[in-house]
């Protein structure tokens, strides 16, 4: 059971707009910022977002990540078949003195 | 450029003990926080443990209970996590990432390619 919740699949199509919700509490989320990492099956995470709505240079601006209390959200808009991937949430939690994640959300684009 | 480059992973048998290296280059080591990241296979991510940049500072994963020890050497770039008492839960994918500051505020921001370590009788 992770400490952060994510739905466990998500689906569009190309040139849709889809959004990954990130669901925390008061010791992770509500008192830290979230990071975003994409997986594609079979390499390392890639950070997507950091510090709620920022992104590492070469992340186009199609990914945005608004945060809100002790949730989160991870936005992708005009998606394209190599957004295909897992998508995770991350944050550290100052209860567990540790990195916490979401359990991964699989995105399909159909 | 940055590398983290993961080795010493492989099958080992129930408790059993396995030890692994990550190699840092591209950047100042001995700055960064470092962590070990896990991901059983199929399964999400799991952080295990993180080490500050002098070592002061050491934290697990809950779950562990004592069986692993992060280390770094600063002079030699490099990361270990030792694994004792090993265990078929410990089966998994195992990353090194650095983070540019402590306490949360920065992110895990680049990862290596990760190691495999199979625990299987």
């Amino acid at each position: 059971q992770s400490v952060l919740t994510q739905p466990p699949s998500a689906s569009g199509t190309p040139g849709q707009r889809v959004t990954i919700s990130c669901s925390g509490s008061s010791s992770n989320i509500g008192s830290k910022s979230v990071n975003w990492y994409q997986q594609v099956p079979g390499t390392a995470p890639k950070l997507l977002i950091y510090s709620n709505n920022q992104r590492p240079s070469g992340v186009p601006d199609r990914f945005s990540g608004p945060k809100s209390g002790t949730s989160a959200s991870l936005a992708i808009s005009g998606l394209q078949s190599e957004d295909e991937a897992d998508y995770y949430c991350a944050t550290w939690d100052d209860s567990l003195n540790g990195w916490v994640f979401g359990g991964g959300t699989k995105l399909t684009v159909v | 450029e940055v590398q983290l480059v993961e080795s010493g992973g492989g099958l080992v048998k129930p408790g059993g003990s396995l030890r692994l290296s990550c190699a840092a280059s591209g950047f100042a080591f001995s700055s960064y926080t470092m962590n070990w990241v896990r991901q059983a296979p199929g399964k999400g991510l799991e952080w295990v443990s993180s080490i500050s940049s002098s070592s002061n500072y050491i934290y697990y994963t809950d779950s562990l209970k004592g069986r692993f020890t992060i280390s770094r050497d600063n002079a030699k770039n490099s990361l270990y996590l030792q694994m004792n008492s090993l265990r078929a839960e410990d089966t998994a994918v195992y990353y090194c990432a650095r983070v540019p500051c402590s306490g949360g505020t920065c992110p895990l921001d680049y990862w290596g390619q990760g190691t495999l370590v199979t625990v299987s009788s």
